[in-house]
């Protein structure tokens, strides 16, 4: 099983739409979850991190179980500029903080 | 100021090149890491400073070679690359060890 594992996308969507991703990670000792962004040819930036009571951002939600090891990311009224590949990023677990990517989740928002 | 910068933006080098890639950060963050990133691949750690010190190397070959001159500046010295290492080499700093990590814009290389 991989480490953590996206649905690779792409998702179509059209502007103002709320598309959800999930993301599932196999390492039960992880402590940290992050979803990051990365446009083309540009680095991951931090979209938030993710904690088990669930955080909100403006249009952005992110949940964490930890029971089922699962980590999603809810998008409302989508814009075209939240077109971009989203990253599922979690730390390897106990005495390892390094961090361990998903493959990414393609975003496509059309007008 | 989450800013990590790096230089140069674009490389371009020849098998027998040596160069150098060089990555600043000015916001006190104690962990640098180096992370080379593939096309439509996620970023892969080579290496870990903490504390100006080697923590982690992620099994990178020798003709990659890390230094911290201090802890605001993290170089990676490139040596007989080969062409398969072209990618885009990213830096990432972070408060402390393995808190929330911040990338610089990366350096794209291109071996030929």
């Amino acid at each position: 099983r991989k480490e953590v594992e996206q649905d690779p996308g792409p998702f179509n969507v059209p502007e103002g739409a709320t598309v959800a991703f999930n993301c599932t990670y196999s390492n039960s000792a992880s402590q940290s979850f992050f979803w990051y962004r990365q446009d083309c040819r540009k680095e991951p930036k931090l979209l938030m991190s993710v904690y088990s009571s669930g955080n909100e951002d403006g249009r952005f939600t992110a949940q964490l179980n930890r029971a089922s090891q699962y980590i999603s990311l809810l998008i409302r009224d989508s814009k075209l500029s939240d077109s971009a590949t989203y990253l599922c990023v979690v730390t390897a677990g106990g005495s390892q903080g390094n961090l361990i990517f998903g493959k990414g989740t393609k975003l496509s928002v059309k007008p | 100021d989450t800013e990590v910068t790096q230089t140069p933006k674009h490389l371009v080098m020849g098998m027998t090149n040596k160069k150098s890639l060089k990555c600043e950060q000015h916001m006190g963050h104690r962990a640098m890491y180096w992370y080379k990133q593939k096309a439509k691949k996620p970023p892969e750690l080579m290496f870990v400073y903490s504390y100006e010190k080697l923590s982690i190397n992620e099994s990178v070959p020798s003709r990659f070679s890390p230094e911290c001159p201090n802890s605001s500046l993290l170089n990676l010295h490139l040596h007989a690359l080969q062409p398969e290492d072209s990618a885009l080499y990213l830096c990432a700093s972070s408060p402390g060890p393995w808190e929330t990590q911040y990338f610089g814009p990366g350096t794209r290389l291109l071996v030929l």
